[in-house]
């Protein structure tokens, strides 16, 4: 059964900073992985989808990595600001057999002006 | 305009209440799903149809029962509302294409539906 874990569950940084965040799965046979954002009452928009045979995808000021063998995917933000605040999630599409996406419990993220 | 609509945005019924939620994608997507967001913000995938077929059913209540009349629609009842039943509900679309011919294509989400179960 595939688990996806997101750490750390909450992060506050001041502005400017660069931060990683950390996304885990139990089973490496997936189809791809995504990256969302959630603004508070809001739904999801998708950031960055890493196929299963990439390493990593880039959007702007966000680069996400993918090592399927060890079961991670990072999302970095580079030079944050307070705009960058919201809730992030990482997702797992499961490689065949369905088409079921599987989400972490995701990251809080505050940015300080 | 909207890729992934869904109708009500906000939904407050008394226990033992049946309603409905709406779900329209014009993105022309192949495969739908409902999530169940809780109070802790966690998403948990219901539902998914692909091409109208039921592909996957979590272990969800039989109280709730999708219905997809066409691949641009994905409409969730619930019978008997319960208060563990509150909760944010989402609905999303993608291009999966088939098990011989996966697509790579991103998920993209409905504003939600707060359901409020008094």
């Amino acid at each position: 059964k595939q688990e996806v874990t997101q750490i750390p569950a909450a992060l506050s940084v001041p502005e400017g900073e660069n931060l990683v965040l950390n996304c885990s799965f139990t089973d490496s046979a997936i189809y791809n992985l995504q990256w969302f954002r959630q603004d508070p009452g809001k739904g999801l928009t998708s950031l960055l989808l890493i196929q299963s045979s990439q390493r990593e995808q880039t959007s702007g000021r966000l680069n996400a990595s993918l090592d399927k063998s060890s079961g991670r995917s990072t999302l970095y933000i580079a030079a944050s600001q307070p705009g960058d605040s919201a809730t992030y999630l990482c997702a797992v599409r499961r490689d065949t057999g369905g088409f079921k996406t599987i989400f972490g419990a995701g990251t809080r993220l505050f940015v300080k002006a | 305009d909207t890729a992934v609509s869904q109708t009500p945005k906000y939904l407050v019924t008394q226990m033992g209440n049946d309603k409905s939620i709406k779900c329209e994608q014009n993105l022309g997507h192949d495969t739908m799903y409902w999530y169940k967001q809780d109070s802790k913000k966690f998403l948990k995938i219901m539902f998914s149809y692909n091409n109208k077929e039921l592909i996957i059913n979590e272990t969800v209540p039989n109280r709730f029962s999708p219905k997809s009349p066409d691949k641009a629609h994905l409409n969730l009842h619930i019978n008997s509302l319960e208060l563990g039943d509150s909760a944010v509900y989402f609905c999303a679309s993608t291009q999966s294409g088939t098990v011989f011919r996966p697509t790579n294509e991103k998920l993209f989400f409905g504003s939600g539906t707060q359901l409020s179960v008094l």
